[in-house]
């Protein structure tokens, strides 16, 4: 069965401090996601990457930076955290434009 | 930027209803997606739609994909209990296995 793993389901960070959220999967997918979702607001994408390496702006890349180092692995990094970045962060996985995403559990993130 | 809009944002069914969401692109879309998210878990792939006007079933879930390629709706008959969820559109404009765009998703909430 295919996997999409998160780090961390619940983390609580103070404002100021960097934080790393880790994303894994097991699929061997080239494409990778990071989404934050918001009651109201849906998905919003953040950042996305089609290969190692590469990586393209989202909807809402203010604040955030990611890494791709190896195929399996794609990190989000929020430099600075700040309240308004309180929210839940989906990490996907996506093979090809035929597939739908598989998305991991979720970090729900907490910044105080 | 392109939006993807849902409505209602939330419905209160009892078992055996009917119920639809639609989804409504500000931009022509190459392809369709349709996820379902369970109170307290990730969103989970349900089914991809490609062609102008097409029409999919799965079960008691019905997917139409406007002929202009704009409009979307998810049509379920019957409804339970287990279809309680926040049900979700996702576009894709591109075509290429690049971002999707999520819509604001419908909360389907199922009594007895």
């Amino acid at each position: 069965d295919v996997k999409v793993t998160q780090s961390s389901r619940y983390l609580v960070k103070r404002t100021g401090e960097k934080v790393f959220l880790e994303c894994v999967q097991d699929m061997d997918h080239e494409n990778m996601f990071w989404y934050r979702q918001d009651p109201g607001l849906g998905l919003r994408l953040i950042y996305f990457s089609y290969d190692v390496k590469m990586k393209e702006k989202g909807d809402i890349p203010e604040g955030y930076s990611v890494s791709r180092e190896k195929k399996e692995r794609f990190s989000l990094i929020l430099e600075s955290a700040s309240t308004n970045q309180t929210s839940m962060y989906l990490c996907a996985s996506r093979d090809s434009h035929l597939y739908g995403y598989t998305f991991g559990s979720g970090t729900r993130l907490t910044v105080v | 930027g392109q939006q993807v809009m849902q409505i209602p944002q939330y419905q209160h069914v009892q078992e055996g209803e009917d119920f639809t969401t639609y989804c409504n692109s500000s931009t022509t879309l190459s392809n369709i997606q349709w996820y379902k998210q369970r109170p307290g878990g990730h969103p989970v792939f349900l089914i991809q739609l490609v062609k102008s006007g097409e029409v999919k079933k799965q079960k008691r879930l019905t997917f139409q994909f406007g002929e202009a390629k704009k409009n979307s709706s998810l049509h379920i008959t019957a409804t339970q209990t287990t279809d309680v969820g926040t049900y979700f559109c996702a576009g894709d404009s591109t075509g290429t296995a690049s971002k999707l765009t999520f819509g604001t998703g419908t909360r389907l909430q199922v009594t007895l």
